[in-house]
């Protein structure tokens, strides 16, 4: 079946750029996501991207997506002590198909 | 604009004893989800809804979990008999519906722990 992989941890300083990453193998994906969950709180939607691009901006997030290595990035600018969380890449096809998430990576932000 | 809601937001319960979560989707979002997500991985559905019909229940273990929505609005998640390793945090979301890219929101979870 479908697999999301993320590296676990992430730790930067305040300030610097944060940069978090994913690789997916279902090559018929067709929507991939970025969510932040913060300690006892719900997923909160960041920001998608479709499989037809490469590159979405939204302010201080830059999402890449190399579809041919199936590799997604989400880029952070100037790291903040709020944006420490958890970040889960998730994906999935088009039509009546459930998301597929990854087990997150967990952004700690030293100030 | 009201988010998911959920309640409770915490249950402590001995093995074998019964439990139920309620969630209530934003208004107008026909699509609503249920995901277990256990203790370091990512959410994991357990079944979703169009209306009240349940479209896609295949990861939901039926001999002790049930699911209902009537009514097609709030729904409700029981376990019965609970066990140890049910203990998790039960998501539900919900979505206006299958469009591009469908955007599912999420509520705060029910954090499970089964003693």
């Amino acid at each position: 079946g479908e697999d999301v992989e993320q590296s676990l941890f992430l730790s930067v300083r305040e300030g610097d750029s944060s940069v978090i990453n994913c690789t997916y193998t279902d090559s018929s994906s067709t929507y991939l996501y970025w969510y932040k969950q913060e300690p006892g709180a719900g997923l909160q939607l960041l920001t998608y991207i479709f499989s037809n691009m490469d590159m979405k901006q939204d302010q201080r997030l830059t999402v890449l997506l190399n579809k041919k290595d199936k590799h997604l990035s989400l880029r952070i600018a100037d790291t903040q002590t709020g944006d420490s969380a958890i970040y889960f890449c998730a994906e999935r096809n088009s039509g009546n198909t459930p998301l597929v998430f990854g087990k997150g990576t967990r952004l700690s932000v030293i100030a | 604009e009201a988010g998911v809601v959920q309640s409770p937001r915490y249950k402590i319960i001995e093995k074998k004893q019964p439990v139920a979560f309620w969630c209530n989707p934003i208004s107008g979002h026909n699509t609503l989800y249920w995901y277990l997500q256990n203790l370091g991985q990512g959410p994991e559905l357990l079944i979703r809804y169009e209306n009240e019909e349940a479209v896609d229940d295949s990861q939901l273990p039926k001999d002790r979990f049930s699911a209902e929505r009537l009514k097609g609005v709030d729904s409700t998640l029981k376990i019965q008999p609970a066990e140890l390793g049910d203990s998790a945090v039960y998501l539900c979301a919900s979505s206006a519906g299958q469009g591009d890219p469908e955007t599912q929101y999420f509520g705060p979870g029910t954090r499970l722990l089964v003693l």
